[in-house]
């Protein structure tokens, strides 16, 4: 078992929906959290980071953590085709970076 | 533009060689990271160098090995290629030494095929 799943998806959904991406860890001593988006042929990108519990808000971007179940989440409000990406989760806690396999979105006008 | 940039962008090679890949980190950076993205595995975390001295090994294998320079690039090697080396691999870079809540900034990225 990996320590960070995602669901590689691919996700596809119309303009203007909320999207859920979801990341699931395994490891307690896990205490960053972070997502990175990656266009088609492109490197990874931060986009949002947290570390704690709840959510965090960035414009259409709502990161949230439940360490308790040890779950983490981004929604995107009003999607739009130019978020189409892969969306990469992060988990941290020690010098050996975790990354989930990426969920690929599909937004379609 | 992240700053962080990879020689060559693409690759190909036959098995059993050895290529050299190349990253340059953004001014500033004392860290590199260096990534293996498959289809299938997503995105490996292979090894880490903080200031010229290696911090963090991940999944690399014995063929592989790397190294960061007074300068600060890094160089990643691989050798005896397998059919199954074919991947993108990326470099990234962080300003401090590696800690996980530190912000990686990736390179481009090289695309490796082996025939």
């Amino acid at each position: 078992q990996k320590e960070v799943e995602q669901d590689p998806g691919p996700l596809s959904v119309p303009e203007g929906a909320i999207v859920s991406l979801n990341c699931t860890y395994s490891n307690s001593a896990f205490q960053y959290f972070m997502w990175y988006r990656q266009y088609s042929r492109k490197g990874p990108e931060l986009l949002m980071y947290t570390y704690s519990s709840g959510n965090k808000e960035d414009g259409r971007f709502t990161a949230q953590v439940d360490k308790s179940s040890k779950y983490i989440s981004l929604f995107i409000r009003d999607s739009q085709p130019s978020d189409s990406a892969t969306y990469l989760c992060y988990s941290g806690g020690s010098y050996i970076p975790t990354f989930g396999r990426g969920t690929s979105l599909i937004v379609h006008p | 533009d992240s700053g962080v940039t990879q020689t060559p962008k693409h690759l190909i090679t036959a098995t059993g060689q050895r290529v050299t890949l190349r990253c340059s980190p953004r001014s500033g950076d004392l860290s590199v990271y260096w990534y293996q993205q498959s289809l299938d595995q997503g995105l490996q975390f292979l090894i880490q160098y903080y200031n010229g001295e290696e911090r963090a090994k991940g999944n690399i294998l014995e063929r592989f090995s790397a190294q960061q320079f007074p300068d600060l690039h890094s160089e990643l090697n691989l050798s005896s290629l397998e059919l199954g080396d074919s991947a993108l691999y990326f470099c990234a870079s962080s300003v401090g030494t590696g800690a996980p809540q530190e912000t990686q900034y990736f390179g481009p990225g090289t695309r490796l095929l082996v025939l």
